[in-house]
């Protein structure tokens, strides 16, 4: 149980283009979702936190207008990075935690971003 | 919050027992310590969680100190697939704000198994 489903696993963007990448619940509720992401050979760092119907809160640094949170139900989260450049290029992991979440949260498989 | 020490690496054979340490000598009464692990190009998935007694499930045991300022992440057999970055996180569930606690990872430490 509490398994998150996150898509796609891997994708390919030109400079300048946006990228969604979507977080499911698919078998509990996910009242908080946490997005982090992590660079090569280094620890996972969190960008956001976000609850159903209510704006994401950001961590310092991370520029809320380039990294779009929704979480618009209790099973869906996206991010959009917005106007990608080589740099946001990384590998993004979402997280949920909600009711029965053994240990509290639980991650997706995470997104190979990688733009050219 | 309370701060993790862990070795940055540790090396093991196939079929052997290993043993993560992990220092926490600011945890307060209400940390739970907490051990996610990494395997390559995936998320981190749960291993195993404590508060003051040892813990047995299907995939680890977790030895807590007596005085809570350490613990020890055990495999009691290593495979292959046990490869990965083994981190050691505090949560204060009390006063945590329930499903918003932010868990926050250290550097945690690389488990290379050799065949």
């Amino acid at each position: 149980g509490a398994v998150v489903s996150q898509h796609p696993s891997w994708v390919i963007c030109k400079s300048g283009t946006s990228v969604k990448i979507e977080c499911r619940s698919l078998d509990f509720q996910a009242t908080t979702m946490f997005w982090y992401r992590q660079f090569p050979k280094q620890s996972l760092m969190l960008m956001a936190t976000s609850n159903e119907g209510s704006k994401a809160t950001y961590e310092q640094g991370v520029e809320k207008d380039k990294f779009l949170i929704n979480h618009a139900s209790l099973t869906l989260s996206t991010l959009t990075v917005t106007s990608a450049h080589p740099e946001d290029s990384s590998f993004y992991i979402c997280s949920a935690s909600g009711p029965g979440v053994l240990g509290g949260y639980t991650f997706g498989s995470g997104t190979r971003l990688t733009v050219v | 919050d309370a701060k993790t020490t862990q070795p940055n690496s540790m090396e093991s054979n196939e079929e052997e027992p290993v043993h993560l340490p992990c220092n926490h000598s600011t945890i307060s009464g209400t940390d739970y310590i907490h051990w996610y692990r990494q395997l390559p190009s995936q998320g981190p998935e749960y291993v195993i969680h404590g508060l003051t007694s040892n813990v047995n499930n299907r995939m680890a045991s977790l030895a807590i100190a007596e005085d809570r300022k350490s613990s020890t992440l055990i495999l009691h057999r290593a495979t292959l697939r046990d490869a990965a970055v083994y981190y050691c996180i505090l949560r204060d569930y009390q006063n945590s704000g329930g499903s918003n606690y932010k868990l926050t990872f250290g550097k945690g430490t690389l488990l290379t198994v050799n065949p």
